[in-house]
Formats: C-alpha cells, structure tokens, sequence
C-alpha cells in the first residue's frame, strides 16, 4: 500500500512565521505535489516536482517555495504566513510507472492568525 | 488548456437510491487518463479508478460503475443502492499521458454527495 504522510494534521501560525509543511512518500514514486484546497475552489496546484530537486510552479506558487533534496520527501514552505494561507493543504504523490494516479496524505490544515 | 466540469456541486438522495455523478472533460489530446477520487469527511483523497483514453469499456466495480464516453467527453459515476458511507466529495481529474509536466492533474470542483437514512 502507498502511504503517504504529512508532518502535522493541524497547524496554527501567527502571520509573519515562516512555515514548513513536510510530506513523505514511502513508494519510491517520482513525482510529488502539493495542493491547497478550499471551499468552492476545488484542489489548486501549488507546486510539483518530477524528479529530486526538480520543481515546476502550479497555478498558484506565489507566497510558497517548496524542496526536494530527497525523493520520499517534498516540504512546502511559507516564507512569511498570511491570512490568505490560511487552507487545507494536500500532498501527493505518483509513479512514472502506472497510469499517473495521485496518492495523497492526510492534509495539512493550516491556520494563520 | 485541459479543463474538468463537475456541473453537480450537491446531491442529496436517500439512502438505496441510485445516484449518478456527472463528469465532462476537454482536452486536445488523443491520449489521456481519466480518473475519479473520493473524499469522505476525514479529508483524505482516495483513488477509486484509472481509465484510458484508448479504452471506452465501462467499468463495474461492486456497486460503483463508471461510463466512459469519448463521443461526449464524459465519464461518469454511478453508485447503485447508495449507502451513508458513500456521503463524501467526489472528483473528477484528467491527466495527458507523457512525462514531465504531463504527470500533473487537472481536477474538476468536485460533487458533494450526501446520502441520508
């Protein structure tokens, strides 16, 4: 079974933090994601990488930064938190091998006060 | 650009219904994947089916069956005698097939569907 990971199930920060978000992956997949999720937007792709310490923008990578040194691991990072931030974030990750199905982890929710 | 449409953003049925969740893609790509994920009230995305763009047979799967129709760029969801388990968001995503970017998903906004006693 793919098990995917996320280092915290709740998280609350105060604006200005710089936050990390950790995701590991014990499936030796390639390619990692991260996405946030809020109401009435659906998933949004911030980031993903394809390959270790490859990464591409998604369609909403401002604010975020994101590292691959690793290839079961894939961290997000909030430079300096807002409120705007404040979401549900996801983690995914998928194979080269298959048919490109995501495996997620349990999400990240994320408050910044 | 590829673009995903869940046009039911809620259903409500009772529970021994049938229920049908509607999915309508775009995409100008000859080869893709379809998927549909599930999301029950503990927040986590679980994968429920993989379907190639080369193969238009319909899947059954106990009581979920899927409809994949590329004359109609649909790929729909049916769950026959619904349960309150099944209550949870569903998705709809779509992936060209290739390396690079292309491993990305393009997800619809999802359906929620809630089944009641």
């Amino acid at each position: 079974d793919v098990k995917v990971t996320q280092s915290s199930r709740y998280l609350v920060k105060r604006t200005g933090e710089k936050v990390f978000l950790e995701c590991v992956q014990d499936m030796d997949h390639e390619n990692m994601f991260w996405y946030r999720q809020d109401p009435g937007l659906g998933l949004r792709l911030i980031y993903f990488s394809y390959d270790v310490k490859m990464k591409e923008k998604g369609d909403i990578p401002e604010g975020y930064s994101v590292s691959r040194e690793k290839k079961e691991r894939f961290s997000l990072i909030l430079e300096s938190a807002s409120t705007n931030q404040t979401s549900m974030y996801l983690c995914a990750s998928s194979s080269d091998r298959g048919g490109y199905e995501q495996y997620f982890g349990p999400g990240t929710r994320l408050t910044v006060t | 650009a590829q673009k995903v449409t869940q046009a039911q953003t809620e259903i409500s049925v009772v529970e021994k219904e049938d229920v049908t969740l509607d999915c309508v893609y775009e995409t100008r790509d000859t080869t893709y994947y379809l998927f549909w994920y599930k999301q029950p009230p503990s927040g986590e995305l679980v994968f429920l089916i993989r379907r190639n763009s080369f193969d238009e047979q319909n899947e059954i799967s106990g009581r979920y069956s899927w409809n994949f129709q590329k004359s109609t760029s649909s790929f729909n969801f049916t769950i026959t005698a619904s349960q309150v388990v099944d209550s949870a968001v569903y998705f709809c995503a779509l992936s060209t097939i290739g390396g690079g970017s292309n491993y990305k998903l393009t997800f619809g906004k999802g359906t929620l569907l809630t089944v009641n006693p």
